[in-house]
C-alpha cells in the first residue's frame, strides 16, 4: 500500500472556479501534512502545511485535514492560469520522514 | 531563487562514468537532503544529513555515495549507474532535521544515464 495517494489528474478547471485537490495517507499516526506546488521543470515549493483537524486558510488556498478519514485536501479559490502546476501532498510518518504522493496535475483554463 | 543551488543542471553520463552532483545552500540551515524524482513516481528521500552527519540512508544502492563536508555543501557521487537511475535529483535544506521545518528545494539536476 502506498503511503500517500493522490489522483494523478490531470484536473482541469475554468479560470475563477474552485480547484479541489485530494490526498489520502496510510499511516494513522501521521501528524504533519504539507502541500507543495511544482511548476513544470521547476523544483517543489511549499505552499501550505496543516497539523490540526479542520481548515487552514492562507489567501486563496485552504487546506483541510480529517485525521479520522486519513484525508487531506487543498482548495484553491478563484483559480488562475498561474496556478497550473503539479501539486504534491506530503505526509510526515512516525519515523519523522516525509512521504510524498505522485502529485496531481492541475490545469486552469483561461 | 530559494537559496539552494545545484550544479550541474543537466548531466548525461554513460554507465561506466563517475560524476558528482553538487548542492550548496546559503540559508544557514543545518539539515540537507537528497531526493530522487522519477516520472510517475513519488519524490523519494535518499539521504539526510544533519550538522554534517548522515542520519538516514533510505536503502539507496551503493553506486550513489553522498558527502557532506560542511553544513552548506552536499555532494552526490555517482558511479556505474544504470539507465533506470535517470531522474531529477533534488537537493533540499531545512533549518533543522525535524519534519515540521520547511524544506527549501534546489532547482535539481536532470540526469540521463545511457
Amino acid at each position: 500500500q502506498k503511503e500517500v495517494e493522490q489522483n494523478s489528474g490531470p484536473l482541469s478547471v475554468p479560470e475563477g472556479a474552485i480547484a479541489s485537490l485530494n490526498c489520502t495517507y496510510s499511516d494513522r499516526g501521521s501528524q504533519s501534512f504539507f502541500w507543495y506546488r511544482q511548476y513544470s521543470g521547476k523544483s517543489p515549493e511549499l505552499i501550505m502545511f496543516i497539523y490540526s483537524n479542520g481548515d487552514k486558510e492562507d489567501g486563496r488556498f485552504t487546506a483541510q485535514l480529517n485525521k479520522a478519514s486519513q484525508y487531506v485536501s487543498l482548495l484553491i479559490r478563484d483559480s488562475q492560469p498561474s496556478d497550473s502546476a503539479t501539486y504534491l501532498c506530503a505526509v510526515q510518518t512516525g519515523a519523522n520522514n516525509l512521504f510524498f504522493g505522485t502529485g496531481t496535475r492541475l490545469t486552469v483554463i483561461p | 531563487e530559494t537559496g539552494v543551488t545545484q550544479t550541474p543542471r543537466h548531466l548525461v553520463m554513460g554507465m561506466t562514468n563517475k560524476k558528482s552532483l553538487k548542492c550548496e545552500q546559503h540559508l544557514g540551515h543545518n539539515a540537507m537532503y537528497w531526493y530522487k524524482q522519477s516520472a510517475k513516481k513519488p519524490l523519494e528521500l535518499m539521504f539526510v544529513y544533519n550538522f554534517k552527519e548522515q542520519t538516514e540512508n533510505n536503502s539507496v544502492p551503493s553506486r550513489f555515495s553522498p558527502e557532506c563536508p560542511n553544513s552548506s555543501h552536499l555532494f552526490l557521487h555517482l558511479h556505474t549507474l544504470q539507465p533506470e537511475d535517470s531522474a531529477l535529483y533534488l537537493c533540499a535544506s531545512s533549518q533543522d532535521r525535524i519534519v515540521e521545518e520547511t524544506q527549501y528545494f534546489g532547482p535539481g539536476t536532470r540526469l540521463l544515464v545511457l
